[in-house]
Protein backbone atom coordinates (compact mmCIF):
# COMPACT_ATOMS: atom_id res chain seq x y z
CA UNK A 1 0.00 0.00 0.00
CA UNK A 2 1.16 3.38 -0.61
CA UNK A 3 0.14 6.59 1.18
CA UNK A 4 0.93 10.08 2.76
CA UNK A 5 0.46 11.72 5.67
CA UNK A 6 -0.19 15.43 6.41
CA UNK A 7 0.00 15.38 10.47
CA UNK A 8 -0.91 19.03 10.56
CA UNK A 9 -4.78 19.94 9.52
CA UNK A 10 -3.31 23.84 10.30
CA UNK A 11 -0.16 25.80 10.10
CA UNK A 12 -0.30 29.51 11.14
CA UNK A 13 2.72 31.50 10.60
CA UNK A 14 3.46 35.19 10.77
CA UNK A 15 4.99 37.26 7.40
CA UNK A 16 8.25 36.78 6.96
CA UNK A 17 9.08 34.28 9.12
CA UNK A 18 10.14 30.54 7.86
CA UNK A 19 7.18 27.81 7.42
CA UNK A 20 7.20 23.91 7.40
CA UNK A 21 4.39 21.72 5.84
CA UNK A 22 4.63 18.73 6.54
CA UNK A 23 4.68 15.07 4.68
CA UNK A 24 5.59 11.38 5.69
CA UNK A 25 4.98 8.73 3.25
CA UNK A 26 4.40 5.00 2.95
CA UNK A 27 5.44 3.26 0.16
CA UNK A 28 7.13 -0.37 -0.71
CA UNK A 29 9.11 0.88 -3.72
CA UNK A 30 10.90 4.28 -4.60
CA UNK A 31 8.20 7.25 -4.38
CA UNK A 32 7.39 10.30 -6.63
CA UNK A 33 6.77 12.57 -4.32
CA UNK A 34 5.02 16.35 -5.25
CA UNK A 35 3.60 19.22 -3.48
CA UNK A 36 0.29 21.33 -4.99
CA UNK A 37 -1.17 24.05 -3.75
CA UNK A 38 -4.67 25.02 -4.16
CA UNK A 39 -5.90 28.75 -3.93
CA UNK A 40 -9.73 29.15 -3.03
CA UNK A 41 -11.79 28.44 -5.44
CA UNK A 42 -9.05 27.30 -7.96
CA UNK A 43 -7.58 23.48 -9.11
CA UNK A 44 -4.45 22.46 -7.88
CA UNK A 45 -1.08 23.36 -8.90
CA UNK A 46 2.23 21.91 -8.89
CA UNK A 47 4.96 23.67 -6.88
CA UNK A 48 7.72 20.70 -6.76
CA UNK A 49 8.34 17.34 -7.37
CA UNK A 50 11.55 15.05 -6.41
CA UNK A 51 11.87 11.63 -8.77
CA UNK A 52 15.96 11.13 -8.41
CA UNK A 53 19.07 12.55 -7.28
CA UNK A 54 19.52 15.84 -4.75
CA UNK A 55 17.66 15.61 -1.99
CA UNK A 56 16.84 19.07 -1.69
CA UNK A 57 14.31 20.21 -5.10
CA UNK A 58 13.52 23.71 -5.17
CA UNK A 59 10.07 24.46 -7.08
CA UNK A 60 7.90 27.76 -7.90
CA UNK A 61 6.98 30.76 -5.26
CA UNK A 62 10.18 30.21 -3.75
CA UNK A 63 9.27 26.82 -1.94
CA UNK A 64 11.52 23.81 -1.41
CA UNK A 65 11.49 20.52 -0.19
CA UNK A 66 14.06 17.98 1.59
CA UNK A 67 13.39 14.24 0.72
CA UNK A 68 14.36 12.37 4.09
CA UNK A 69 14.55 8.62 2.88
CA UNK A 70 15.18 7.89 6.90
CA UNK A 71 13.10 9.53 8.23
CA UNK A 72 9.96 8.93 5.31
CA UNK A 73 9.66 12.83 5.21
CA UNK A 74 9.12 15.16 2.30
CA UNK A 75 8.67 18.27 3.81
CA UNK A 76 7.84 21.49 2.42
CA UNK A 77 9.69 24.70 3.50
CA UNK A 78 9.77 28.44 2.38
CA UNK A 79 12.69 30.83 4.26
CA UNK A 80 10.06 33.75 4.67
CA UNK A 81 6.85 33.65 4.60
CA UNK A 82 4.27 35.95 2.17
CA UNK A 83 0.78 37.05 2.86
CA UNK A 84 0.25 35.36 -0.31
CA UNK A 85 1.45 31.80 0.57
CA UNK A 86 -1.63 31.17 2.44
CA UNK A 87 -3.58 28.40 0.57
CA UNK A 88 -4.08 24.47 1.25
CA UNK A 89 -1.25 22.34 0.56
CA UNK A 90 -1.02 18.57 -0.63
CA UNK A 91 1.44 16.22 -0.44
CA UNK A 92 1.38 13.29 -2.91
CA UNK A 93 3.49 10.35 -4.06
CA UNK A 94 3.50 7.94 -6.94
CA UNK A 95 5.06 4.90 -7.17
CA UNK A 96 8.26 4.19 -9.38
CA UNK A 97 6.28 1.14 -11.00
CA UNK A 98 2.58 0.69 -10.66
CA UNK A 99 -0.72 2.84 -10.81
CA UNK A 100 -0.53 5.66 -12.83
CA UNK A 101 -1.82 8.23 -10.29
CA UNK A 102 -0.97 10.17 -7.66
CA UNK A 103 -2.32 9.25 -4.04
CA UNK A 104 -2.95 12.60 -2.01
CA UNK A 105 -2.56 13.12 1.51
CA UNK A 106 -5.58 15.05 3.09
CA UNK A 107 -3.95 18.41 2.97
CA UNK A 108 -2.65 21.23 5.15
CA UNK A 109 -4.37 24.94 5.48
CA UNK A 110 -0.98 27.19 5.84
CA UNK A 111 -2.24 30.80 7.14
CA UNK A 112 0.08 33.31 7.28
CA UNK A 113 -0.49 36.20 9.49
CA UNK A 114 0.42 39.83 8.52
CA UNK B 1 -1.20 25.85 -23.59
CA UNK B 2 -4.55 26.69 -21.91
CA UNK B 3 -4.34 23.60 -19.50
CA UNK B 4 -7.37 21.65 -18.56
CA UNK B 5 -10.50 23.03 -19.46
CA UNK B 6 -13.46 21.76 -17.47
CA UNK B 7 -17.00 22.67 -18.16
CA UNK B 8 -19.55 24.07 -15.95
CA UNK B 9 -17.68 25.67 -13.21
CA UNK B 10 -20.69 26.26 -11.39
CA UNK B 11 -23.51 24.19 -11.07
CA UNK B 12 -26.65 23.66 -8.73
CA UNK B 13 -29.26 20.82 -9.90
CA UNK B 14 -32.01 19.39 -8.29
CA UNK B 15 -32.23 15.61 -6.85
CA UNK B 16 -33.02 13.20 -9.27
CA UNK B 17 -31.60 15.34 -12.16
CA UNK B 18 -29.01 14.11 -14.37
CA UNK B 19 -25.24 16.05 -14.32
CA UNK B 20 -22.59 15.61 -16.92
CA UNK B 21 -19.17 17.28 -16.42
CA UNK B 22 -16.68 17.98 -19.52
CA UNK B 23 -12.93 18.02 -19.64
CA UNK B 24 -10.96 19.01 -22.32
CA UNK B 25 -7.26 17.81 -21.56
CA UNK B 26 -3.94 19.36 -22.25
CA UNK B 27 -2.95 18.48 -25.78
CA UNK B 28 -0.76 15.32 -26.38
CA UNK B 29 -1.42 14.16 -22.48
CA UNK B 30 -2.24 10.40 -22.28
CA UNK B 31 -3.62 10.26 -19.14
CA UNK B 32 -6.40 11.52 -18.13
CA UNK B 33 -7.73 11.65 -14.11
CA UNK B 34 -11.05 12.11 -12.60
CA UNK B 35 -11.10 13.56 -9.06
CA UNK B 36 -13.69 14.37 -6.65
CA UNK B 37 -13.01 16.58 -3.28
CA UNK B 38 -14.91 17.03 -0.18
CA UNK B 39 -13.88 18.59 3.04
CA UNK B 40 -14.75 15.21 4.79
CA UNK B 41 -12.90 12.40 1.84
CA UNK B 42 -10.09 15.28 0.86
CA UNK B 43 -9.48 14.22 -2.81
CA UNK B 44 -9.97 11.01 -4.22
CA UNK B 45 -9.17 9.53 -7.56
CA UNK B 46 -12.45 8.19 -9.58
CA UNK B 47 -11.32 6.81 -12.47
CA UNK B 48 -8.33 7.25 -14.80
CA UNK B 49 -8.27 7.07 -18.59
CA UNK B 50 -4.75 6.14 -20.46
CA UNK B 51 -4.95 6.73 -24.61
CA UNK B 52 -8.95 6.82 -23.86
CA UNK B 53 -9.44 3.69 -22.35
CA UNK B 54 -10.44 3.34 -18.66
CA UNK B 55 -7.38 1.75 -16.41
CA UNK B 56 -8.66 2.01 -12.95
CA UNK B 57 -12.24 2.59 -11.85
CA UNK B 58 -12.02 1.02 -8.70
CA UNK B 59 -12.79 4.91 -7.11
CA UNK B 60 -16.30 5.46 -8.69
CA UNK B 61 -18.52 5.36 -5.55
CA UNK B 62 -21.32 3.31 -7.20
CA UNK B 63 -23.62 2.86 -10.81
CA UNK B 64 -24.91 5.81 -10.77
CA UNK B 65 -21.58 7.77 -11.81
CA UNK B 66 -20.12 6.86 -15.37
CA UNK B 67 -16.86 8.16 -17.64
CA UNK B 68 -16.33 8.14 -20.58
CA UNK B 69 -13.71 9.30 -23.02
CA UNK B 70 -14.76 9.14 -26.85
CA UNK B 71 -11.23 10.89 -28.07
CA UNK B 72 -7.93 11.81 -26.61
CA UNK B 73 -9.42 15.32 -26.40
CA UNK B 74 -12.89 15.01 -24.53
CA UNK B 75 -14.57 13.29 -21.49
CA UNK B 76 -17.01 13.32 -19.51
CA UNK B 77 -18.56 11.99 -15.69
CA UNK B 78 -22.02 11.67 -15.48
CA UNK B 79 -23.61 11.22 -12.57
CA UNK B 80 -27.17 9.59 -12.98
CA UNK B 81 -29.45 10.19 -10.84
CA UNK B 82 -27.71 12.77 -8.67
CA UNK B 83 -28.05 12.84 -4.77
CA UNK B 84 -27.25 15.57 -2.41
CA UNK B 85 -24.48 13.44 -1.10
CA UNK B 86 -22.73 14.04 -4.70
CA UNK B 87 -22.03 17.32 -3.94
CA UNK B 88 -18.46 17.86 -4.01
CA UNK B 89 -15.75 19.72 -6.61
CA UNK B 90 -14.87 17.49 -9.32
CA UNK B 91 -11.22 17.98 -10.79
CA UNK B 92 -10.45 17.00 -14.04
CA UNK B 93 -6.45 16.50 -14.93
CA UNK B 94 -3.92 15.39 -17.00
CA UNK B 95 -0.80 13.79 -17.53
CA UNK B 96 1.53 13.14 -20.81
CA UNK B 97 3.00 9.37 -21.53
CA UNK B 98 5.76 8.49 -19.88
CA UNK B 99 5.15 8.69 -15.97
CA UNK B 100 6.47 5.66 -15.07
CA UNK B 101 9.94 6.16 -14.93
CA UNK B 102 10.00 9.99 -15.23
CA UNK B 103 7.77 11.36 -12.47
CA UNK B 104 5.45 13.29 -15.16
CA UNK B 105 3.30 15.77 -13.35
CA UNK B 106 -0.33 15.76 -13.62
CA UNK B 107 -1.93 18.80 -14.04
CA UNK B 108 -5.04 19.73 -12.98
CA UNK B 109 -8.43 21.86 -14.46
CA UNK B 110 -10.34 24.74 -12.22
CA UNK B 111 -12.39 22.17 -10.92
CA UNK B 112 -16.46 21.84 -11.40
CA UNK B 113 -18.42 23.11 -8.46
CA UNK B 114 -21.62 20.58 -7.81
CA UNK B 115 -23.98 21.45 -5.84
CA UNK B 116 -27.00 19.37 -5.30
CA UNK B 117 -30.13 20.39 -3.77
Amino acid sequence: AQSVAQPEDQVNVAEGNPLTVKCTYSVSGNPYLFWYVQYPNRGLQFLLKYITGDNLVKGSYGFEAEFNKSQTSFHLKKPSALVSDSALYFCAVRLETGANNLFFGTGTRLTVIP
Amino acid sequence: DAGVIQSPRHEVTEMGQEVTLRCKPISGHDYLFWYRQTMMRGLELLIYFNNNVPIDDSGMPEDRFSAKMPNASFSTLKIQPSEPRDSAVYFCASSPFGAFWSGNTIYFGEGSWLTVV
